[in-house]
């Protein structure tokens, strides 16, 4: 069964700084891995999806990265601004499955 | 653009009573599911549809909750009985077979 783990689960940074979320997830049969935001009481704003032959994506200020041999991926968030506060979490698909396992998520704060 | 819609976005309702949520994928997506999603957790999987037929159910999904795609379009979760632990927030995603997911704003549902 696949389990993902989000460390650490809360984070507190000034603006302006750059941070690093981490995703790690046991079963390396991966079929590709997404990155949400979720805003309180909101729903899933998909940020990127990577595929099992990529090893990163980026858009705009942030960067994935996917090593499947380890069993991790991360977040980098560059130049962070109080709009980026927000819970973020990462989900894997497997290859022999059709749902997404989901992390518990890292709860994000910039101050200004 | 019409993304994921759900309805409602709010059930406030009383134990042992009856409840229905309807998802609306995005039109040309092929697969639908269903996660819910408890305070301080990353949601969980229930169920997914391929087209009109339900191909998987999570071990979650006790005999209280149905969901029906009947034409392929359109999703309705129901559940009998209502009980407090049903108190959650209810996700519906859609994807274009296995590629991105992308997430409704969900139902939140209190059960008093």
């Amino acid at each position: 069964k696949q389990e993902v783990t989000q460390i650490p689960a809360a984070l507190s940074v000034p603006e302006g700084e750059n941070l690093v979320l981490n995703c790690s997830f046991t079963d390396s049969a991966i079929y590709n891995l997404q990155w949400f935001r979720q805003d309180p009481g909101k729903g899933l704003t998909s940020l990127l999806l990577i595929q099992s032959s990529q090893r990163e994506q980026t858009s705009g200020r942030l960067n994935a990265s996917l090593d499947k041999s380890s069993g991790r991926s991360t977040l980098y968030i560059a130049a962070s601004q109080p709009g980026d506060s927000a819970t973020y979490l990462c989900a894997g698909l497997l290859n022999a499955g059709n749902m997404l396992t989901f992390g518990g998520g890292t709860r994000l704060m910039v101050k200004p | 653009d019409t993304g994921v819609s759900q309805d409602p976005r709010h059930k406030i309702t009383k134990r042992g009573q009856n409840v229905t949520f309807r998802c609306d994928p995005i039109s040309e997506h092929n697969r639908l599911y269903w996660y819910r999603q408890t305070l301080g957790q990353g949601p969980e999987f229930l169920t997914y549809f391929q087209n009109e037929a339900q191909l998987e159910k999570s071990r979650l999904l006790s005999d209280r909750f149905s969901a029906e795609r009947p034409k392929g379009s359109f999703s309705t979760l129901e559940i009998q009985r209502t009980e407090q632990g049903d108190s959650a927030m209810y996700l519906c995603a859609s994807s274009l077979s296995r590629r991105e997911q992308y997430f409704g704003p969900g139902t939140r549902l209190t059960v008093t």
